[in-house]
């Protein structure tokens, strides 16, 4: 049983196009993550949210509490956007921290 | 700010062996939590220390061990190591848990032969 759900994943995109990952979550959470990892293995916190919206840059997550789900966008996306983005939560029994399978993206010039 | 650091980078140990992991949190960061990552399993969660103690653990087996000194650096052990247990270790650190921002290391990837 998954805890963290994410789609689509795998995605390819032309470069400039508009990037949706959704997120759905099965467990009560006290926060959400999103992260990013590169070839390589290194892995960089984008987002953290409880609740609404927050944006960087091109990119925006948002988290709809009620319906457990979140998305990430990344809008006008570029090559070096390439990457494997996972979903991630944190629980709000014993804060453990469960992750998502991961959305491989891939930006075409 | 210097990043969190890991080390060894990589390790390659056999069977039956055990293998110890460090972690250099963040200054001022209070709470190191461990996690690994295979290409079968993905992303799972270890367990997490806070001001010297084990606040949360994940579902490993007792083999899997961790402590964290007062000066917030922690270690992972792994004891009598199987081929399943080859993957990529990762430690973050933050400063008050799983519940705040994660700020990863680089990453021990271990081989087990």
């Amino acid at each position: 049983k998954n805890e963290v759900e994410q789609s689509p994943q795998n995605l390819t995109a032309q470069e400039g196009e508009f990037i949706t990952i959704n997120c759905s979550y099965s467990v009560g959470i006290s926060a959400l993550h999103w992260l990013q990892q590169h070839p390589g293995g290194g892995i960089v916190s984008l987002f953290m949210l409880s609740s609404g919206k927050k944006k960087h840059g091109r990119l925006i997550a948002t988290i709809n509490i009620q319906e457990k789900h979140s998305s990430l966008h990344i809008t006008a996306s570029h090559p070096r956007d390439s990457a494997v983005y996972i979903c991630a939560v944190t629980g709000n029994t014993g804060n453990q921290f469960y992750f998502g399978t991961g959305t491989s993206l891939t930006v075409i010039p | 700010k210097a990043g969190v650091t890991q080390t060894p980078r990589y390790l390659i140990k056999t069977r039956g062996q055990q293998v110890t992991l460090s972690c250099s949190p963040i200054s001022g960061h209070r709470s190191v939590s461990w996690y690994q990552q295979t290409p079968g399993q993905g992303l799972q969660f270890l367990f997490e220390y806070f001001s010297e103690t084990q606040r949360n653990k994940g579902n490993f087996p007792g083999r899997f061990s961790g402590r964290q000194f007062s000066n917030s650096r922690s270690e992972m052990n792994v004891s009598t190591l199987e081929l399943g247990d080859s993957a990529l270790y990762l430690c973050a650190s933050s400063m008050s848990g799983t519940g705040s921002e994660q700020f990863f290391g680089p990453g021990t990837r271990l081989t087990v032969l």
